[in-house]
């Protein structure tokens, strides 16, 4: 099946900082997530993206699906973007996902 | 729209007990998921179904079973827990437009130990 990496697995950040975290996975795709698990577990969406840029305030994603790779962009960081973003890829229909492992955000005031 | 609903919130089964964890969606969504979180892993697909009385399996799906008689109410039933069961488990629902290319709304999930 098909593989999903997510890279860094850790990041600590200062308040304002910019980060970008990197998914790659490992065939071609027709749908692309990611979403931000929460410090109390609330797994909320943040963008459908299989290819493409999109942007949302400070958030924005940038899917490059002949390179098979996505970025997820945080930009002046607050310290309400703590927690876990993960990358969720699918190609069988259904809208079935498969999850990376996960970039764990610390962003310190 | 209360959006997706799952209860119990916390569990705690002994070993061989059953349990139903419970799914509840508001908007009308045919597609609905279940997936189990493991400490600092991903999520992966444990059942999920297109409309009312279809279901198939997902990535992870022994020990479990699903049944879906209404759109609203995706039931997850495990029968014989094992401590391998441990997890939080969360239910998810989607609309199938493709027009839409809508993303997953996701429940509050379950916190389950079995001892």
């Amino acid at each position: 099946g098909i593989q999903v990496e997510q890279s860094p697995p850790d990041l600590i950040l200062q308040e304002g900082a910019n980060s970008t975290l990197r998914c790659n996975f490992s065939d071609s795709v027709n749908n692309l997530q990611w979403f931000h698990q929460n410090p109390w577990g609330q797994l909320i969406n943040l963008f459908y993206i299989p290819s493409g840029t999109k942007q949302n305030g400070r958030l924005s994603a940038t899917t490059v699906a002949t390179e098979r790779y996505s970025l997820l962009y945080i930009s002046s960081s607050q310290t309400t973007d703590s927690g876990v973003y993960f990358c969720a890829v699918g190609n069988t229909g259904f809208q079935k996902l498969v999850f990376g492992t996960g970039t764990r955000l610390l962003v310190s005031p | 729209n209360a959006g997706v609903t799952q209860t119990p919130k916390f569990r705690i089964l002994k070993i061989g007990q059953s349990m139903t964890l419970q799914c509840t969606q508001d908007m009308n969504h045919n597609y609905m998921y279940w997936y189990r979180q493991d400490p600092g892993m991903g999520l992966k697909l444990i059942y999920y179904s297109v409309g009312a009385g279809i279901t198939d399996k997902g990535e992870v799906p022994n020990g479990y079973n699903v049944s879906r008689s209404t759109t609203e109410d995706f039931p997850l039933r495990l029968e014989l827990a094992a401590p391998s069961q441990t997890s939080v488990y969360f239910c998810a629902s989607t609309p199938p437009e493709l027009e839409t290319r809508d993303t997953q709304y996701f429940g509050p999930g379950t916190r389950l130990t079995v001892l």
